[in-house]
Parts: structure tokens; sequence; C-alpha cells
């Protein structure tokens, strides 16, 4: 069974940093591109970034570009979001989701699974 | 940046009744289109993809159909399990899609 597990969430002040991290089991990490997507309170989920099996290929949505920084560690089995110069409209659940496939052929533009969800709060 | 607006809000249905959902596009999306089903406290689950292909899992009773700008998400028979807050997605341009606000189906 696919998992997904994020961790590294919690409070931070306006201008800090944190990491977060996605442990993933169950498939094999290093075939699958993969995706951090964020919730705010009460509204859609909103795409974060998007990083290639290997890694190579790195996208930001335009509100988080030169703020947060996608990686992966194929070895581990995991999934990183550094984020920094944290903004009170970075509150949100940040979920890591690996992209879909279904019957061997696998579809970049969509997500699933997606693990639990972490929470970041971003407050003074 | 494309928008989605989906509609209505909110559906209060009771179970057994047949649930229509909305999703326009401010601009064509092609069939590039997703439906998730999101419960409290939990992730989003992928129900529909590239408009009206069923995930993995999911049961004949959710069909999505569209194409374009305007997509129909539809639950002909309404199970106490899907009472929930259902998103659309589109990835017209990859890898920057967008979701919609969201339309939460409530028991009557």
């Amino acid at each position: 069974e696919v998992q997904l597990v994020e961790s590294g969430g919690g409070l931070v002040q306006p201008g800090g940093s944190l990491r977060l991290s996605c442990t993933a089991s169950g498939f094999t990490f290093s075939s699958f591109e993969m995706n951090w997507v964020r919730q705010a309170p009460g509204k859609g989920p909103e795409w974060v970034s998007y990083i290639s099996s290997s890694g190579s290929t790195i996208y930001y949505a335009d509100s988080v570009e030169g703020r947060f920084t996608i990686s992966r560690d194929n070895a581990q089995n995991s999934l990183y979001l550094q984020m920094n110069s944290l903004r009170a409209e970075d509150t949100a659940v940040y979920y890591c989701a690996k992209q879909y496939c279904d019957d061997g052929k696998c579809y970049g533009a969509w997500f699933g699974p997606w693990g639990q969800g972490t929470l970041v709060t971003v407050s003074s | 940046e494309i928008v989605l607006t989906q509609s209505p809000d909110t559906l209060s249905l009771s179970p057994g009744e047949r649930a229509t959902l909305s999703c326009r596009a401010s601009q064509s999306v092609s069939r590039y289109l997703a439906w998730y089903q999101q419960k409290p406290g939990q992730a989003p689950r992928l129900l529909i993809y590239d408009a009206s292909n069923r995930a993995t899992g999911i049961p004949a009773r959710f069909s999505g159909s569209g194409s374009g700008t305007d997509f129909t998400l539809t639950i002909s028979s309404l199970d106490p399990e899907d009472f929930a807050v259902y998103y659309c997605q589109q990835r017209r341009n990859w890898p920057r899609g967008t979701f919609g606000q969201g339309t939460k189906v409530e028991i009557k």
C-alpha cells in the first residue's frame, strides 16, 4: 500500500524558516514525480511545487518562487520542502502528493495519493 | 491564471438522490480537468481525471463530463459516505494548475 507521511510543520514567526519532510513507502519512490500542495484553512488546495523522479526538473508556483526549495533523496525515499522567508499567507496544511498512475500509465498532471498533511502556521 | 468557478457552493441533498456539480473555467482547459473528494480532516482523493476517467477504486456512481470550459461531476445516487467537499482542478498550463473553491455536498 502506498503511504506518504509528512512531518516538520509547526508554528513559526513571519520571516522564519521550516523544512518539511515526506517519507514514502509502498512503491518505488525513485520512479515517480512528486508534488507539494497546500491548503489554507477553509480554502481550496493550491499547487506549490513539482519535482521529477530524478530531481533534475523542478517547478514552483509564483507565490513561493525564490523562497521555497523542493528536493528529494531517492535513497531515503524522502521528499523535502525548505521554506524560507515565511509569510502569514503561507499558513496552510502542506501535503505531499504522488503523481497518479493507473493501469501502468502515469500522469504528471494529477495527484494521487496524498499524505495526511502537516500544518504550518506563520504568526507572531 | 486560469480560474475555476464551482457551483453551487453548497448542495443539500438526501441519500439516494442525484448530485450534479459544476465547474467552469475562465478559458479552455481542453479535457485537462480532474475532480477530488475531501472529507473533514482528510486529504483530497482523486475521483475523476481527464474530465471523464474514473480513478482506480472509484465507484461507478461517480461520473465526469465536459470539455473546454464547462464540466460536470455527477453522483448518480448519493451514498452516506459521499457527503463531503468536492474540488475541480485544471492542469492545462501544467504544472501550474489551479483548483476551484469547492462544492460542499451536505445531508438535507
